[in-house]
Formats: C-alpha cells, sequence, structure tokens
C-alpha cells in the first residue's frame, strides 16, 4: 500500500493562474516533506520543503501548505509559467526511518498551456 | 559543479548477462541510494548507504547488489537482470541520513533487458 499518494496522475493550467498539486500520506510518523520537479531525460532537482512542525512555507512562486490533521500536503504555484510544465513528485520522510529516507509519491504531470 | 554522474545513461542488455551502473558524486556527502521509476510508482529505493562499507536494503532490493568502498562511488550491481528489472534507475545523494535534506539526483540509466 502507497504510503505517499498523488490521486491526479496529471493537471493541465493556463499560463499565468495557479496550479495546485496535491500530496496525501497515510504514516503518521512522517516528519519532512519535501516536493521535486522532474523534465524528460533529468533526475528528478528539489524545489521545496517543509517541516512537520509548520504549515506553510513560501519560495518566490512556490508555496508548500501541511495539513497534518488531515494528513494532505499541497504546492500552489504562483502564476503558473509554461517552464513549470513537469513531473512534479511528493516525498515523505521520519526520522525514526533513519536511513530509509525519502518515500516518494507516483507523481503528477503538470502541463501549463501558453 | 556539484553533481552525481550515473554510466551509461541508456542499456540494452539481454536476461541474465551481469551488469554495473556507476554513480559517482563530487560533494562529501555520505548518504547515496539507488531508485528506480516505474509508471504509476513513483520512485522507489532499492538500495541505500550511510557511509563508506555501510549498505542496507531498501524497499525493493531483490536481484540487486550494491558497494560503497569509496565515498564518491556507489555502484548498482545486476548479477542476473531479468526483463522485470526493465526500468529507469536514479542514484542520489544527500548530507543527510535523516531525510531532511534535499537529495540530489543523477540524470538517470534506461535500463531495459530482453
Amino acid at each position: 500500500d502507497q504510503q505517499v499518494k498523488q490521486n491526479s496522475p496529471s493537471l493541465s493550467v493556463q499560463e499565468g493562474r495557479i496550479s495546485i498539486l496535491n500530496c496525501d500520506y497515510t504514516n503518521s510518523m512522517f516528519d519532512y516533506f519535501l516536493w521535486y520537479k522532474k523534465y524528460p531525460a533529468e533526475g528528478p532537482t528539489f524545489l521545496i520543503s517543509i517541516s512537520s512542525i509548520k504549515d506553510k512555507n513560501e519560495d518566490g512562486r512556490f508555496t508548500v501548505f501541511l495539513n497534518k490533521s488531515a494528513k494532505h500536503l499541497s504546492l500552489h504555484i504562483v502564476p503558473s509559467q509554461p517552464g513549470d510544465s513537469a513531473v512534479y513528485f511528493c516525498a515523505a520522510s521520519a526520522r525514526r526511518n533513519y536511513g530509509q529516507n525519502f518515500v516518494f509519491g507516483p507523481g503528477t504531470r503538470l502541463s501549463v498551456l501558453p | 559543479e556539484a553533481q552525481v554522474t550515473q554510466n551509461p545513461r541508456y542499456l540494452i542488455t539481454v536476461t541474465g548477462k551481469k551488469l554495473t551502473v556507476t554513480c559517482s558524486q563530487n560533494m562529501n556527502h555520505e548518504y547515496m541510494s539507488w531508485y528506480r521509476q516505474d509508471p504509476g510508482l513513483g520512485l522507489r529505493q532499492i538500495y541505500y548507504s550511510m557511509n563508506v562499507e555501510v549498505t542496507d536494503k531498501g524497499d525493493v532490493p531483490e536481484g540487486y547488489k550494491v558497494s560503497r568502498k569509496e565515498k564518491r562511488n556507489f555502484p548498482l550491481i545486476l548479477e542476473s537482470p531479468s526483463p522485470n528489472q526493465t526500468s529507469l534507475y536514479f542514484c542520489a545523494s544527500s548530507l543527510s541520513s535523516w531525510g531532511n535534506t534535499e537529495a540530489f539526483f543523477g540524470q538517470g540509466t534506461r535500463l531495459t533487458v530482453v
């Protein structure tokens, strides 16, 4: 059973509008969450992260929100740009799983239309 | 430039023929890991290493071996590849084993076993 879920395999958004990518997790021991972006033929690259002691983290156009009670996080991209078109992976980790590092979701493919 | 280098980028091989995928990082990271990416499943961890001569199984270790004789290198070995190991493989390194720091990924190795 997947511990990290991204239920939308794909998402299309108009340039300039907001993109919202969602992620749900089942393991209440997860205490750190990251988003990675992946372009075709490249490895994933780190985008933004959030600790479980926070509910929001912002970096430029990217904001991640964490709702611990709902075991849900979301990535907001405002405004969306065509260069944001990529696959986005949500990842989670737990300090008690020392060594095993991240558990990844299946990814959401974002297409930003010009 | 900080980077993780994997070789080869593409490989087609036959069932049972031993192969090695190399991975090298220049960031002096202690933690390194291997993932495989399959459609709908995201990135799943194969093996990880917390330091030289310290390795352990991830979520999907069957059919794989690793070694960590030097800090910078972490090769992935398939002793007898099978078609179900056809996948996209990523090597990653990070400063911390706790999962609270970003991982740097290589560009990936697309392996096809026929």
